[in-house]
């Protein structure tokens, strides 16, 4: 199975500031079909989890500018620019390159 | 708007077993592939069982092959997960989840069902 590894496990950010999260795979994740199946989605507590970014950096409707995913291959990043409140909560990158599908073990972010 | 909105689960003795049920609405639900993933108490998430958008094609996490069966109805726009020989390690929140139209992406995910396996 692919482990995804996130680092940092937790982020204590201030209003304003940026933050970063990496996700590194234990294996390619670039598809046959040439794509990379690579997303992070933000969890609230008591919620389900929402989708961000999908296959590494496209914005998925609705998600604010301030959030871009880059990387390839095996090495992935999810950056805030600028950090609002409504951005605490817990990050998850999957992949949905290789059966089974997996997840990070999650980056909570602390205002 | 997209709406998938869970129901069954509940409380099983281990060994037992439960259903799970998914209504969808606000898209072509024939025409994506669904999945099932679940949340532990106060852990992370993890993802269960794939249906593709015919039925043709399913796919499940290794911790649940054998016992856990994804099916889907198109005429009723539903789709289902059947949990059988229950462990107390299958507690937890059990989402439903649309594919991507892109392909191979979580999109949307319900607001989830509770599944508590207990003697």
């Amino acid at each position: 199975d692919v482990v995804l590894t996130q680092s940092p496990p937790s982020s204590p950010v201030s209003l304003g500031q940026p933050a970063s999260i990496s996700c590194r795979s234990s294996q390619s994740l670039v598809h046959g079909d040439g794509k990379t199946y690579l997303s992070w989605v933000h969890q609230r507590p008591g919620q389900p989890p929402k989708l961000l970014i999908y296959q590494i950096s496209k914005r998925f409707s609705g998600v604010p500018d301030r959030f871009s995913g880059s990387g390839a291959g095996t090495d992935f990043t999810l950056r805030i620019s600028r950090v609002e409140a409504e951005d605490a909560g817990i990050y998850y990158c999957t992949q949905g390159t290789l059966f089974p599908w997996t997840f990070g073990q999650g980056t909570k972010v602390e205002i | 708007q997209v709406q998938l909105v869970e129901s069954g689960g509940g409380v099983a003795q281990p060994g037992g077993s439960l259903r799970l049920s998914c209504a969808a609405s606000g898209f072509g639900f024939s025409g994506h592939g669904m999945h099932w993933a679940r949340q532990g108490p106060g852990t992370g998430l993890e993802w269960v069982a794939y249906i593709s958008w015919n039925g043709e094609a399913t796919e499940y996490a290794g911790s649940v092959r054998g016992r856990f069966t994804i099916s889907r109805d198109d005429s009723k726009n539903m789709l289902f997960l059947e949990l059988e020989s229950l462990r107390v390690e299958d507690t937890g929140i059990y989402y439903c989840v649309k594919e991507f139209s892109s392909g191979w992406t979580l999109e949307i995910w319900g607001q989830g069902k509770q599944v508590i396996v207990s003697s």
